[in-house]
């Protein structure tokens, strides 16, 4: 079946403009997480969703960063006023469920966002 | 602080060869210990994982070693192939919320034919 599929794959903006970042789970899952990845790190936790709600948004690193969930489906990350250290690649991931504590995150590919 | 540490950042093994990474933690909480592993332009694979109630965890040519006393853990790849060549992951994760993975900075793993 398809995985977690994210787009778009690259995203070039300049400072100060405002990015929508998209990710399609894994048909059936309820879990939902976004990660950041900078160059030549591991993926850096962000946000959480169990369906349409926001879980946890603790790893958002300030205001200017925000994600949905509307229909526990789809996400898309926002991000508001880019900077260049906002550079990174975003990765989506879905689990099938919170319940269990051992679940499989399935990662998507990744944006690779570059801000100018 | 990084809760996670990662060596070495890269490693070049002989087809054939064993391939060893070490992780690191510090938070005694920590729980869950997956290893991920991620092609180029990929995203990260769930390759292994392991919980503190066992010293070891076998699947295939990938083995988990656990030191919970000293805090550490550990990938071993038997057999290695060049296409396993890949940057690995550990991670970690605590319990009751499992779902907060914390990574180390990752391991450039290069197979040579």
């Amino acid at each position: 079946g398809a995985g977690v599929s994210q787009t778009p794959s690259n995203k070039v903006t300049e400072k100060g403009k405002y990015v929508e970042l998209r990710c399609d789970p894994i048909s059936g899952h309820t879990a939902l997480y976004w990660y950041r990845q900078s160059l030549g790190q591991g993926p850096e936790f962000l946000i959480y969703f169990q369906g349409t709600g926001a879980a946890d948004d603790s790893g958002l690193p300030n205001d200017r960063f925000f994600a949905v969930r509307p229909e526990g489906s789809v996400s898309t990350l926002k991000i508001q006023r880019t900077e260049r250290g906002d550079s990174a690649v975003y990765l989506c991931a879905s689990s099938l469920t919170r319940t269990s504590s051992t679940d499989t995150q399935y990662f998507g590919p990744g944006t690779r966002l570059t801000v100018l | 602080q990084q809760q996670v540490k990662q060596s070495p950042q890269s490693l070049i093994v002989q087809k054939g060869g064993i391939s060893i990474i070490n992780c690191a933690y510090e938070n005694t909480a920590f729980d869950y210990f997956p290893w991920y592993q991620q092609f180029p332009g990929k995203g990260p694979a769930l390759l292994i994982a392991i919980r503190p109630d066992v010293s070891e965890k076998k699947e295939g040519r990938f083995t988990i070693s656990f030191n919970k006393s000293a805090k550490q853990f550990s990938l071993h790849i038997m057999d290695s192939q060049p296409g396993d060549s890949a940057t690995y992951f550990c991670a970690a994760s605590k319990m009751g919320s499992n779902y907060k993975l914390t990574f180390g900075k990752g391991t450039l793993l290069t197979v040579n034919p």
